[in-house]
């Protein structure tokens, strides 16, 4: 298996414009996680999904972030207008049903380090 | 003050030491996470555990659900050890939802 595909790798924007960070999770995956990680505050959930539909959004910093999953391959998050205070690498990460053998270990995509100047 | 601490924040042992490092959390949980993040960034779960002990290698990790305190140990370490070890907590039976300590920042010396 490919493992969870993140893209782009790297993103530099400037402040108010869109981004929009790609998530391809691992197939067969019930549940898929939006992870932030900054120096300041670590590795934050911001949202997640299971069976395409979200069911924690609470971590999403503000309405200038919107994440959507519009089937079992694919999520979005995007960041609209963003901020340098967005800057930050954002982690897409999957897992099974818990219960389903493998348990709940989460794997993580390699991480999209966003600038936002 | 963090719902998950770790410590120490920042650890530089010589090759061949055991290593170990420390996570506390103040609120009741349903499973433990360790994690290792790579000096390239990607993330690796490492354990999952709830009670007792899991071995993996030269990696151990403990939990005690009654002082709320989880280690994870590494023996004869070496330098492609050194990374930032980073443990998480579920809070709730059934949600999937993990909150993270800071991080330990691991140094291995030839």
């Amino acid at each position: 298996d490919a493992g969870v595909i993140q893209s782009p790798r790297h993103e530099v924007t400037e402040m108010g414009q869109e981004v929009t960070l790609r998530c391809k999770p691992i197939s067969g995956h019930d549940y898929l996680f939006w992870y932030r990680q900054t120096m300041m505050r670590g590795l934050e959930l911001l949202i997640y999904f299971n069976n395409n539909v979200p069911i924690d959004d609470s971590g999403m910093p503000e309405d200038r972030f919107s994440a959507k999953m519009p089937n079992a391959s694919f999520s979005t998050l995007k960041i609209q207008p963003s901020e340098p205070r967005d800057s930050a690498v954002y982690f897409c990460a999957s897992s099974r049903l818990p219960g389903q053998g493998k348990g709940e270990t989460q794997y993580f995509g390699p991480g999209t380090r966003l600038l936002v100047l | 003050k963090n719902e998950v601490e770790q410590s120490p924040q920042n650890l530089t042992a010589q090759e061949g030491e055991f290593i170990t490092i420390n996570c506390s959390y103040s609120v009741g949980i349903s499973a433990l996470h360790w994690l290792q993040q790579h000096p390239g960034g990607g993330i690796v779960s490492l354990f999952m555990l709830s009670s007792g002990k899991k071995k993996h290698g030269r990696l151990i990790a403990t939990i005690n659900i009654q002082e709320k305190h989880s280690s994870l140990h590494i023996t004869a370490s070496h330098p492609r050890d050194s990374a930032v070890y980073i443990c998480a907590v579920r809070l709730v039976q059934g949600a999937q939802k993990l909150v993270f300590g800071q991080g330990t920042r691991l140094t291995i010396n030839p």
